[in-house]
């Protein structure tokens, strides 16, 4: 058990809708980061938030936002989903963003 | 463009040898790297990491070398235990060349499915 808990475990939802995945970081962790596993594209980064600021996006969507709250737990909002957009969603944490990343167990979404 | 790979998608090894598992990466801007394993239905797992400043990192049963020049690490696991099959990650970051903020983005490979028989 790394310590970062994401919920839900499973999501499925159909095209057009919008869903909200949920991040808590490990105890005194400040930085928040997410990740997308999709089959063809395996890990990637979409964006990292430092105590509550945007840090540094990757190949994030347009119709995906985030944010981290003063409790430091964070949001992933996906909007107007696709088929395409099916994969893992991981969250990972770590004190400072040069100390290790610590992974949840992930989110798994279906678009249907 | 892939910054980070992993060239072998399988490695099947025996219960007690060693695993080696390979990771090329091509952005030069990268000073650290990481070493993950996830099972199914799980999170990665962070197993070993090293700075550009080291060649090699040991911890247990599982060491780290990396070869700058070459732009080349692996991954040694001895020995192999049947625990160890897993899909395994090489991880790469920038955390000095990110414009003096540290990032932490971490660029990931495809991963290696390690088997290994009893």
């Amino acid at each position: 058990d790394s310590g970062v808990t994401q919920t839900p475990k499973h999501l499925i939802t159909a095209t057009g809708q919008r869903v909200t995945l949920r991040c808590s970081p490990r105890s005194g962790d400040l930085s928040v980061y997410w990740y997308q596993q999709s089959l063809d594209q395996g890990l990637q980064f979409l964006i990292q938030y430092y105590n509550g600021e945007e840090r540094a996006k990757g190949n994030i969507l347009e119709r995906f936002s985030a944010q981290q709250f003063p409790d430091l737990h964070s949001e992933l909002n996906l909007s107007s989903l696709e088929l395409g957009d099916s994969a893992l969603y991981f969250c990972a944490s770590s004190v400072d963003p040069k100390d290790t990343q610590y992974f949840g167990p992930g989110t798994r979404l279906t678009v249907l | 463009d892939q910054q980070v790979k992993q060239n072998s998608p399988s490695l099947s090894v025996q219960e007690g040898r060693i695993s080696i598992l390979n990771c090329d990466y091509t952005n030069s801007m990268f000073d650290y790297f990481l070493w993950y394993k996830k099972y199914p239905a799980e999170g990665p797992t962070f197993l070993i990491s090293i700075s550009s400043i080291k060649d090699k990192n040991e911890d247990g049963r599982f060491t780290v070398f990396l070869n700058k020049s070459a732009k080349h690490l692996s991954l040694h696991i001895v020995p192999s235990q049947p625990g160890d099959s897993a899909v395994y990650f090489c991880a790469a970051t920038a955390y000095s060349n990110a414009g003096g903020t540290s990032y932490g983005k971490l660029t990931f490979g495809q991963g290696t499915i390690l088997t290994v028989h009893p």
